[in-house]
């Protein structure tokens, strides 16, 4: 089976740097993606790794080790705006895309 | 230029019914996936469709269908609803993984 474990929330403050964490599963592993998900909006793409490694887009990271199965987004500055649900997810060659349950991260001024 | 789009926006049925999602990639991508979201859960794959051909399917019984027209537009049908199809319905596009385009999607509450 495949599967992806991540917190179901997590408080940070505002201007603070927060880590979320994603343990996973899978079959026939590529990489591994984060979404961002405001209430009531679309799953909107973040990030991808499919190497070992960080990569740095603006104030977010995202952070895979294929030999632990873990990866990390870490969200630098918080801002009010960055209140949100983010998805960890494995997605495979047809496009098939495998999601975790989501951690809600809330934001406190 | 547009995103996928999706219709209707909200639907209400009663259990038994039938209904019929709709979704319009992003122009050029070939690829549409449908996944259902429940409330507080990440979204869990239905269908995958590329140049009209099933390409994937999830964990979920015969009365979800779906098929992908040749302008790459692919509807989702749902026979015999039940409680439990209430939930979020997304619709994506994609031009080759990773990254994946998500609609709004359709809220559907079945009574």
């Amino acid at each position: 089976g495949q599967s992806l474990e991540q917190p179901s929330e997590v408080t940070a403050v505002e201007g603070a740097i927060v880590q979320i964490n994603c343990t996973y599963q899978t079959s026939g592993f590529y990489g591994l993606s984060w979404y961002q998900q405001h209430d009531g909006g679309a799953p909107t793409f973040l990030s991808y790794n499919a190497l070992d490694g960080l990569e740095e887009t603006g104030r977010f990271s995202s952070f895979l080790s294929r030999s632990d199965s873990y990866g990390y987004l870490l969200l630098q500055e918080l801002q009010m705006k960055d209140s949100a649900s983010y998805f960890c997810a494995a997605p495979n060659r047809d496009d098939k895309i495998i999601f975790g349950k989501g951690t809600r991260l809330h934001i406190l001024p | 230029d547009a995103g996928v789009t999706q219709s209707p926006t909200h639907l209400i049925k009663t259990r038994g019914q039938h209904v019929t999602l709709r979704c319009s990639p992003i122009s050029g991508h070939k690829s549409v996936s449908w996944y259902q979201q429940v409330l507080g859960q990440g979204p869990q794959f239905i269908f995958q469709y590329y140049e009209k051909e099933e390409r994937g399917r999830g964990n979920f019984p015969d009365r979800f269908s779906a098929r992908q027209f040749p302008n790459y537009s692919s509807e989702l049908n749902v026979n015999a609803l039940l409680l439990g199809d209430s939930a979020l319905y997304l619709c994506a596009s994609s031009a080759g993984i990773p990254e994946a385009f998500f609609g709004q999607g359709t809220r559907l509450t079945v009574v």
